[in-house]
């Protein structure tokens, strides 16, 4: 089946630097990548929805310019979270629908983001 | 080799009929599981979870039932609608914040007026 990589998987920054999250499709071309975040005990929220090409599309309450998302390539978004604060501290994970078809989505393995 | 699998890739139901959709794990130590659903276009959206210490739980018209020594958990619609058609993702973890979040390769449901 088609594999999407997610790296890193965990990730410890200090507070007002910032870190870039990679989810790469490896065996497919992703038209759309979704970027969610996981707070403990809840359900994924959806962060984003990056087309290739285009400017990301963010979902209510999620601020642009605290969550870069570039999607420069079918097979590569990258998500940076700048200025990281601890309330940052999540887990986030990646997705991608292959070119063609809209109703596969494959995951990646997801990052956990500590903000010390 | 797949930690989570969802054997069947399509399964089609009669409008309120009951949809019954399976989920197997081969790793023992996953204790929190979650279904996804995903229209076209869309990203996934969650639809339910059940945590190990578990065996149902329930939300409207959709339960999750998990049975640990059997590693298989299956969602079911009750009764199914035309809404329900998408394609669904089991997923499981070590724990409920999401360490090691794997999901299944989904089942897509067809439910028929």
């Amino acid at each position: 089946g088609a594999v999407v990589s997610q790296h890193p998987s965990w990730v410890i920054c200090k507070s007002g630097t910032s870190v870039k999250i990679e989810c790469r499709s490896l065996d497919f071309q992703a038209t759309t990548m979704f970027w969610y975040r996981q707070f403990p005990k809840q359900s994924l929220m959806l962060m984003a929805t990056s087309n290739e090409g285009s400017k990301a599309t963010y979902e209510q309450g999620v601020e642009k310019d605290k969550f870069l998302i570039n999607h420069a390539s079918l097979t590569l978004s990258t998500l940076t979270v700048t200025s990281a604060h601890p309330e940052d501290s999540s887990f986030y994970i990646c997705s991608a629908t292959r070119r063609k078809t809209n109703t596969e989505a494959f995951f990646g393995q997801g990052t956990r983001l500590t903000v010390v | 080799d797949q930690q989570v699998k969802q054997n069947s890739p399509s399964l089609s139901v009669q409008e309120g009929r009951i949809s019954i959709l399976n989920c197997d794990y081969t790793n023992s130590m996953f204790d929190y599981f979650l279904w996804y659903k995903k229209y076209p276009a869309e990203g996934p959206t969650f639809l339910i979870s059940i945590s190990s210490i578990k065996d149902k739980n329930e939300d409207g018209r959709f339960t999750v039932f998990l049975n640990k020594s059997a590693k298989h958990l299956s969602l079911h619609i009750v009764p199914s609608q035309p809404g329900d058609s998408a394609v669904y993702f089991c997923a499981a973890s070590l724990d409920n914040y999401g360490q090691n979040f794997v999901f299944g390769p989904g089942t897509r449901l067809s439910v028929l007026p």
